[in-house]
């Protein structure tokens, strides 16, 4: 059983550009959720994905978007970087729409300068 | 906004002795309330839940308690042991699926 990978590990970029983040699911999880976690703070929802459609949305502006394909892998793309983007960006894979347990990927630490 | 609260961003025990951690909810549309633990450099770790309906779930050295009235839960750990220092995170699963809102963290430290 595969668990959930995320790539890059480490980004850094500059304000304005844009950045690519990518998952790939544990396997048979067909729902992924994406996280912001700032310094010092818990893992804010950004939005989740359930069979390619998104299935809900956290308070980010639509500069955050996101893809999940047909084998449930998934991207983040965010568009127009800002120094407050820098943080962990966090995946995690569910089974269903309803799963409430979820299994996390070790993260991308992104850097904006 | 804080919907899920820890108020202790530490706590220390003893080996062997009890740790309990402690997290506050301030919305009422939560059917499930999960704890996580996050080691350095790994993502969250999925640990024990609990549904909106029980007041107590039990999983070996961990148990939850779930006080609605108060919208309060704990998480209790016993023994305690120097491999369960981590922080540990409270969430909270909005009814319908889609939504978790986590708490800020809580970093245990066993001490051997």
């Amino acid at each position: 059983e595969t668990g959930v990978t995320q790539s890059p590990t480490h980004l850094i970029k500059t304000r304005g550009q844009q950045v690519t983040l990518r998952c790939s699911s544990q396997s048979g999880h067909n729902t992924v959720s994406w996280y912001q976690q700032a310094l010092g703070q818990g893992p804010q929802f950004i939005f989740q994905y359930y069979r390619e459609e998104e299935n809900g949305r956290g308070n980010f502006p639509p500069r955050f978007s996101g893809l999940q394909f047909p084998n449930y892998s998934s991207e983040l793309n965010v568009n127009a970087l800002e120094l407050d983007d820098s943080a962990l960006y966090l995946c995690a894979s569910s089974l269903g729409r309803g799963g409430y347990e979820q299994y996390f990927g070790p993260g991308t630490r992104l850097t904006v300068t | 906004d804080q919907q899920v609260k820890q108020n202790s961003p530490s706590l220390s025990v003893q080996e062997g002795r009890i740790s309990i951690l402690n997290c506050d909810y301030t919305n009422s549309m939560f059917d499930y309330f999960l704890w996580y633990k996050k080691y350095p450099a790994e993502g969250p770790t999925f640990l024990i839940s609990i549904s909106s309906i029980k007041d107590k779930n039990e999983d070996g050295r961990f148990t939850v308690f779930l006080n609605k009235s108060a919208k309060h839960l704990s998480l209790h750990i016993v023994p305690s042991q120097p491999g369960d220092s981590a922080v540990y995170f409270c969430a909270a699963r909005y009814t319908g699926g889609f939504k978790t809102i986590f708490g800020a963290g809580t970093r245990l430290f066993v001490k051997a």
